[in-house]
């Protein structure tokens, strides 16, 4: 069946250093969605995107859409320990997520 | 606005025990869903439910059911509890089914033994 992967599992950096977290799709995907979970949290809704090679900006965190809608990545410019949690991709109406990438952010 | 309540928000059964998972939702929302979170698994669709007497499988529905009688409430059912049952259960809900964010309640940590 259809699977969202999500790369790297785990990602820590030192504050202030750029991270980037990757969902690939093995098909086209009609959308997708992004989603934070804080350390003993629940998932938290951040953005969406619909349309091909779309690029949707959130203050520090970058989303793009790639051209086939296939795949998606997420960016953060200079991380703060207020970023520290797992970030989900979920594709084609929430029903596939990615397994995740947990961001550890070292002061 | 209270949103997505789960209740219990922590549970311990034992194995061949059954209960009832509980979710509710404020918002009006068509759609619901049950998700589990296992470590290095991410979040697996369970069921969901488009509308009120609308059910339908995810991706792990063994060993669950559920109902969806009122348009407010989405309980899910494990029948006869097992080790592999072990887990967080969450449960969301979205205005539709595509096109929608999710809400999240705040979960269930389940723990067979």
């Amino acid at each position: 069946g259809q699977q969202v992967m999500q790369i790297p599992q785990y990602q820590h950096v030192q504050e202030g250093e750029d991270f980037t977290t990757y969902c690939n799709s093995s098909t086209t995907l009609s959308n997708i969605q992004w989603y934070k979970q804080r350390p003993g949290g629940h998932p938290v809704f951040l953005i969406q995107l619909v349309k091909s090679g779309e690029v949707k900006k959130q203050k520090r965190l970058t989303f793009q859409f790639g051209e086939a809608k296939k795949n998606s990545s997420l960016h953060i410019t200079a991380t703060q320990t207020t970023d520290v949690g797992t970030y989900f991709c979920a594709g084609q109406g929430k029903f596939y997520f990615g397994s995740g990438t947990k961001l550890n952010v070292k002061p | 606005n209270a949103g997505v309540t789960q209740t219990p928000k922590f549970q311990v059964l034992k194995t061949g025990q059954s209960m009832t998972l509980q979710c509710a939702q404020d918002m009006n929302h068509e759609y619901m869903s049950w998700y589990r979170q296992d470590p290095g698994m991410g979040l697996r669709l369970i069921h969901y439910s488009v509308g009120a007497g609308i059910t339908d499988q995810g991706e792990v529905p063994n060993g669950y059911n559920v109902s969806r009688s009122t348009t407010e409430d989405f309980p899910l059912r494990l029948l006869s509890a097992a080790p592999s049952q072990t887990s967080v259960y969450f449960c969301a809900s979205s205005q539709t089914e595509y096109n929608s964010p999710l809400h999240f309640g705040n979960g269930t940590r389940l723990t067979v033994t």
